[in-house]
């Protein structure tokens, strides 16, 4: 079965510094990877999403994240934070033809000015 | 469109009652989830359904009931609350060809008491 790890519960950055988010999978072959953000009391709106070809996608609100194979990783990164990016973000992964979403444990980001 | 709507946002229960958390969506999306979100777990898959009258057991099933009588509904029922119930409840849809966009609704937090 697929897993996911997110090895940091909570990440301050100072709002302009940039920012990334670890992601680690586990499974047999090449999932489709996904990254949502968790706004307080609301509910998870999708990022971004990595099905196959270009290993860099690009997502909403100026996110990128960067699929290395080798690594099993799957990393958010935003170049400079704004407040408003405040929020739990939490990776996701499903196998090739399952709607199936496993989710990390979240990181929760606290933006500082 | 609304999306995706949940009711009730809040609600609270005793040990052993029974109650129906509302999802529907106006999307004609195909595929509709819960999940349920507990601190420092993510996301749990409770129960899906690819379609009208077709239902499926996620990762946590036990304890609830779902059906899936028309496109736009998802109730999930909770037949004997226990306070291991207790967390934030999730519903999301899917649109048909889009798979694993998911759409979540704004949840709904259950305290069994």
């Amino acid at each position: 079965a697929q897993s996911v790890t997110q090895p940091d519960i909570h990440i301050t950055v100072s709002e302009g510094a940039s920012l990334e988010l670890r992601c680690n999978y586990s499974y047999g072959a090449t999932p489709y990877l996904f990254w949502y953000v968790q706004s307080p009391g609301q509910g998870l709106q999708l990022l971004l999403k990595y099905f196959s070809g270009d290993t860099l996608v690009q997502g909403i609100k100026g996110f990128e994240a960067e699929f290395k194979r080798s690594q099993s990783s799957f990393n958010l990164r935003k170049p400079s934070v704004h407040w408003s990016d405040a929020a739990e973000y939490f990776c996701a992964v499903a196998p090739f033809g399952n709607e199936k979403l496993t989710f990390g444990t979240g990181t929760r980001l606290t933006i500082i000015p | 469109n609304a999306g995706v709507t949940q009711t009730p946002k809040f609600q609270v229960l005793k040990t052993g009652q029974s109650m129906t958390l509302q999802c529907a969506q106006d999307m004609n999306h195909e595929y509709m989830s819960w999940y349920r979100q507990d601190p420092g777990m993510g996301l749990r898959l409770i129960h899906y359904s690819v379609g009208a009258g077709i239902t499926d057991q996620g990762e946590v099933p036990n304890g609830y009931n779902v059906s899936r009588s028309t496109t736009e509904d998802f109730p999930l029922r909770l037949l004997s609350a226990a306070p291991s119930q207790t967390s934030v409840y999730f519903c999301a849809s899917t649109p048909t060809g889009r798979n694993y966009e998911q759409y979540f609704g704004p949840g709904t937090r259950l305290t069994v008491t």
